[in-house]
């Protein structure tokens, strides 16, 4: 079974929808976090999570919320869905205890906004 | 503002020779440099991290070095084969909060 799952894999909704995306992981991690990639650009923090209680913004948080519902449930949400929005989300986890700082990465979500 | 460069242009490289691609930054002193592979349609995988104090990281066909003063990485594959085929991603830490900052990735092509 996949350490970091997401679900859905591929979303199209249409502008000013409200949708969900989650985010399970069965790694014991406590860090989470979600991004978005665009063609041609990095990967692009939206917002990172070190424990359930601490939820921090990234650089591109505008238009977005996150809820960590449990250690290992980390979900995005999309308050009023644009087209501008429409990229690959990828959850990721990490455990900086381990000394490596590595981040895995979930398989993303296709979303398209219409 | 801090700035990470990767070669956007597709790497194509002949099956066995080494491939090498590159990683510059700038307005950044990171204190360690990672390196990931990305497939079409799936998420990142590790592959080396590099620390500031480091010059040169092996792993198996892989080898990563770090120059500090020239603000460059560079990330070789030796004997490389078709299924290296790939985007390779570079991030660096922002050294607070372990947040990571990621270049665009370099597409690597091995031909048969």
């Amino acid at each position: 079974d996949a350490d970091v799952t997401q679900t859905p894999r591929n979303r199209i909704t249409k502008t000013g929808k409200r949708i969900m995306l989650e985010c399970s992981q069965t790694k014991g991690h406590d860090r989470m976090y979600w991004y978005r990639q665009d063609p041609g650009l990095g990967l692009q923090l939206i917002y990172y999570s070190f424990d359930v209680k601490d939820i921090n913004k990234g650089e591109i948080s505008d238009g977005y919320s996150v809820s960590r519902q449990a250690q290992a449930k980390f979900s995005l949400s999309l308050e009023s869905a644009i087209p501008n929005q429409t990229a690959l989300y990828f959850c990721a986890t990490s455990d900086p205890r381990q000394g490596t700082y590595e981040q895995f990465f979930g398989p993303g979500t296709r979303l398209t906004v219409l | 503002s801090q700035k990470i460069e990767q070669n956007s242009e597709a790497l194509n490289i002949q099956e066995g020779k080494t491939a090498t691609l590159t990683c510059n930054y700038t307005n950044y002193s990171p204190a360690y440099l990672q390196w990931y592979r990305q497939d079409p349609g799936r998420g990142p995988v590790f592959l080396l991290l590099i620390r500031e104090n480091e010059k040169e990281k092996r792993k198996e066909r892989l080898k990563v070095t770090f120059d500090t003063t020239l603000k460059q990485s560079l990330f070789h594959i030796t004997a490389s084969q078709p299924a290296d085929s790939a985007t390779y991603l570079c991030a660096l830490d922002r050294r607070s909060n372990y947040q990571l900052i990621w270049g665009a990735g370099t597409k690597l092509i091995i031909k048969p």
